[in-house]
């Protein structure tokens, strides 16, 4: 399976910017980066996808290294709401015309007052 | 919208006993994936439907089986459960055309004694 290594955990000042790391070094031309959040109590949240564009939502922003071995996502201003286990997750098309994700084990991102 | 719902929320069940958990999908999806996640552990794919059959499959025994029902909702059934079976049992749903996000419901809780 591809996989992507990502910090254990990450503090972050409120309204501050957050830069969440992402390392994929055997990320194939193919393969999207998507990224995940968790919140206590909840099932993954949709965060942001890219291909090698840098690309932004109303949530996130999400850079692109242009080698695509790593990819950082940003928030702008973190908020409390933000805490959560943010997970960095490679696409891989499945030969049944899908795809299926593979989530590691994500950073846990705590917001301080 | 509902999104996507899951039942039960919790559910404690002892070791050789079977298991069924029930996922309904977010308005307009057809496909149903579930997920394993232990404690401080990412979610681990453990199979996917569409069309009412099991389209891929992740490293997981036969005792756990699925079945998708005409109108997309989805069970999970585990038989002769394992003190490891304990954990988070996630439901993501999206429409089959789309890979940008999956639509991650609750989870169900379950705890085997």
């Amino acid at each position: 399976d591809a996989k992507t290594t990502q910090p254990n955990s990450m503090e972050s000042n409120e309204e501050e910017p957050v830069h969440l790391p992402c390392n994929h070094s055997t990320i194939s031309g193919t393969d999207y980066i998507h990224w995940y959040r968790q919140l206590p109590s909840q099932g993954p949240e949709y965060v942001i996808h890219g291909l090698t564009s840098n690309v932004n939502n109303r949530m996130a922003s999400l850079a692109i290294a242009e080698d695509r071995k790593s990819s950082t996502l940003i928030l702008h201003r973190a908020t409390l709401r933000d805490a959560a286990v943010y997970y960095c997750i490679l696409r891989v098309p499945s030969g049944a015309g899908s795809y299926q994700l593979t989530f590691g084990k994500g950073t846990k991102l705590s917001v301080i007052p | 919208d509902a999104g996507v719902t899951q039942s039960p929320t919790h559910l404690i069940k002892t070791r050789g006993q079977q298991v069924t958990l029930r996922c309904s999908p977010k308005s307009g999806h057809d496909t149903v994936s579930w997920y394993q996640q232990a404690l401080g552990q990412g979610p681990q794919f453990i199979f996917q439907y569409y069309e009412e059959e099991e389209r891929q499959r992740g490293n997981f025994p036969d005792r756990f089986s699925g079945h998708q029902y005409p109108n997309y909702s989805s069970e999970l059934n585990v038989n002769a459960l394992l003190l490891g079976d304990s954990a988070l049992y996630l439901c993501a749903s999206r429409r089959d055309t789309t890979y940008n996000e999956q639509f991650f419901g609750p989870g169900t809780r379950l705890t085997v004694l």
